[in-house]
C-alpha cells in the first residue's frame, strides 16, 4: 500500500522555540493532507486540511499562526510549531489521501511526538 | 452537530469473538472507516464502508447500515496484539472525517 512518512519521529525542545515536522507522501502524489492532534487517552482532532499549493483550511480553535502548515508540493507538507510552550506537547499525526479519488483510502504517517520544556 | 458514539472500552478473550458497535449523526456520509490504533502509535486502516452490507477482511470484518447511521466492526480468533484502540470515523458531505473517541479493547489471556 501507499506510504507517507514523518519526521522526526520524537523531538524534544524549549519552550518559545520552533518545531517543524515533515509529512512525505513517498509513492504516491498527495493533492491533501490532514495534520491531526492528539493528546494522551484522547482521539484524534483534525488541525487543518492541507492543499498543495493554497493556504491550509484551519479547523475551529486552532490558531493558523501558531501552526503553520505549507504544502508547496504533491509529496510534502510540513507543520511547524511557532514559540511553541508545554501545552503544545503532543502527538501530530499527518495523513493522506492517496489515488485522487476523494474517497480514497487515508494514509497516515508514524507521528511525531513533540515534548516541549 | 455531528456525532460518533462507541463505547469507551471493552474487554474479551483470548481466542474469542467481539463486536464493536459504532452509531453516526454527520452532515451527509461518503464512507464510514475503522482504524485501529496501539498505545504511542499512529492508527492503521482497517476498513472503509459506503455501501450497506458486510465486509470481510480475514478476522476483521465490518458492518454498515446507512438508514439506521450504524456500524460494527467484527474481530475474530482474537489474539493479544488486537488489544488496540479502534477508532470509528465518517466522512461527512465536505470530505472530512469526523472522528469518535475510540473504544479501548483489552483482551484477556
Amino acid at each position: 500500500g501507499a506510504v507517507v512518512s514523518q519526521h522526526p519521529s520524537w523531538v524534544i525542545c524549549k519552550s518559545g522555540t520552533s518545531v517543524k515536522i515533515e509529512c512525505r507522501s513517498l509513492d504516491f502524489q498527495a493533492t491533501t493532507m490532514f495534520w491531526y492532534r492528539q493528546f494522551p487517552k484522547q482521539s484524534l482532532m483534525l488541525m487543518a486540511t492541507s492543499n498543495e499549493g493554497s493556504k491550509a483550511t484551519y479547523e475551529q480553535g486552532v490558531e493558523k499562526d501558531k501552526f503553520l502548515i505549507n504544502h508547496a508540493s504533491l509529496t510534502l507538507s510540513t507543520l511547524t510549531v511557532t514559540s511553541a510552550h508545554p501545552e503544545d506537547s503532543s502527538f501530530y499525526i499527518c495523513s493522506a489521501r492517496g489515488g485522487g479519488a476523494d474517497t480514497g483510502e487515508l494514509f497516515f504517517g508514524e507521528g511525531s511526538r513533540l515534548t516541549v520544556l | 452537530g455531528q456525532n460518533i458514539d462507541q463505547p469507551t472500552e471493552m474487554t474479551a478473550t483470548e481466542g474469542a469473538i467481539v463486536q464493536i458497535n459504532c452509531t453516526y449523526q454527520t452532515s451527509g456520509f461518503n464512507g464510514l472507516f475503522w482504524y485501529q490504533q496501539h498505545a504511542g502509535e499512529a492508527p492503521t486502516f482497517l476498513s472503509y464502508n459506503v455501501l450497506d452490507g458486510l465486509e470481510e477482511k480475514g478476522r476483521f470484518s465490518s458492518f454498515l447500515s446507512r438508514s439506521k447511521g450504524y456500524s460494527y466492526l467484527l474481530l475474530k480468533e482474537l489474539q493479544m496484539k488486537d488489544s488496540a484502540s479502534y477508532l470509528c470515523a465518517v466522512m461527512d458531505s465536505n470530505y472530512q472525517l469526523i472522528w469518535g473517541a475510540g473504544t479501548k479493547l483489552i483482551i484477556k489471556p
